[in-house]
C-alpha cells in the first residue's frame, strides 16, 4: 500500500544552526501538510502545499513539494529553543475519500 | 471555547475492561476522525466521519467501534482492551473530508491509554 517515508526520524541541532526533514511517498500524492507536535502536545497545523514544485516559507521555515508531488522538505533556519518538537508530513492520498498518510515524524532536540 | 476536546485526558485501565473517549468539536466542520499514536509516535488513522456516516474504516479491530451521534460528536468505544492499545489517541475534524481541498486537520488534546 501507499507509504509515507520520513527522515531523518531524529534530528539534534545546536541553536543557531539549520537542518532539514524529508518526506517521500511510494505514489504520487494529491497534496501535502506539515504538522508540529510539541512533547506532550498534540499535532498543529503548519502549512498545506497542492502544487507540483511549490515552495512555501513562513519565517524560518521553508517547505517545498516536490516536480513529481511524491516528495516534500521541510527547512528550518538559525533553529530557536521553541522549534522543539516532532514534525509530522502528511500525505494525501489520491483515492475517492482521500486519506492522510502521515510519516513517523523527525522529533528535533535544541541544544542551547 | 476549545475547539476540538477529548475526555477523558487519561485513562488507565486493565486488560478485558470496556472504555469509551468522547470527543467534540464545536468549529461546525463535517468531518472527524480517530488517529492512534504508539510510542515510537507514529500516527495512525483508524476512522473517518462526514456528516456521521463512516468514511474510512482502515484495517481496525472490531472490538474499536465508532460511534457519531451527530456531526460535532465522534466517540470512540474499545471493548476488551488488550495491552497493545496502549496509546494516545487522537481526535481531529476538518470543515469537509479530505478529498475535497485537503482540509486542514485540527486535532484535540489525546487521550493517553494505559491497558496494565
Amino acid at each position: 500500500g501507499q507509504q509515507v517515508m520520513q527522515i531523518p526520524q531524529y534530528q539534534h541541532v545546536q541553536e543557531g544552526e539549520d537542518f532539514t526533514t524529508y518526506c517521500n511517498s511510494s505514489t504520487t500524492l494529491s497534496n501535502i501538510q506539515w504538522y508540529k507536535q510539541r512533547p506532550g502536545g498534540h499535532p498543529v497545523f503548519l502549512i498545506q502545499l497542492v502544487k507540483s514544485g511549490e515552495v512555501k516559507k513562513q519565517k524560518r521555515l521553508t517547505f517545498q513539494f516536490g516536480e513529481a508531488k511524491k516528495n516534500s522538505s521541510l527547512h528550518i533556519t538559525a533553529t530557536q529553543t521553541t522549534d522543539v518538537g516532532t514534525y509530522f508530513c502528511a500525505g494525501l492520498t489520491t483515492d475517492s475519500w482521500g486519506k492522510f498518510q502521515f510519516g513517523a515524524g523527525t522529533q528535533v532536540v535544541v541544544t542551547p | 471555547d476549545t475547539a476540538v476536546s477529548q475526555t477523558p485526558k487519561y485513562l488507565v485501565t486493565q486488560m478485558g475492561n470496556d472504555k469509551s473517549i468522547k470527543c467534540e468539536q464545536n468549529l461546525g466542520h463535517d468531518t472527524m476522525y480517530w488517529y492512534k499514536q504508539d510510542s515510537k509516535k507514529f500516527l495512525k488513522i483508524m476512522f473517518s466521519y462526514n456528516n456521521k456516516e463512516l468514511i474510512i474504516n482502515e484495517t481496525v479491530p472490531n472490538r474499536f467501534s465508532p460511534k457519531s451521534p451527530d456531526k460535532a460528536h465522534l466517540n470512540l468505544h474499545i471493548n476488551s482492551l488488550e495491552l497493545g492499545d496502549s496509546a494516545v489517541y487522537f481526535c481531529a475534524s476538518s470543515q469537509d473530508h479530505p478529498a475535497s481541498r485537503g482540509e486542514t486537520q485540527y486535532f484535540g488534546p489525546g487521550t493517553r491509554l494505559l491497558v496494565l
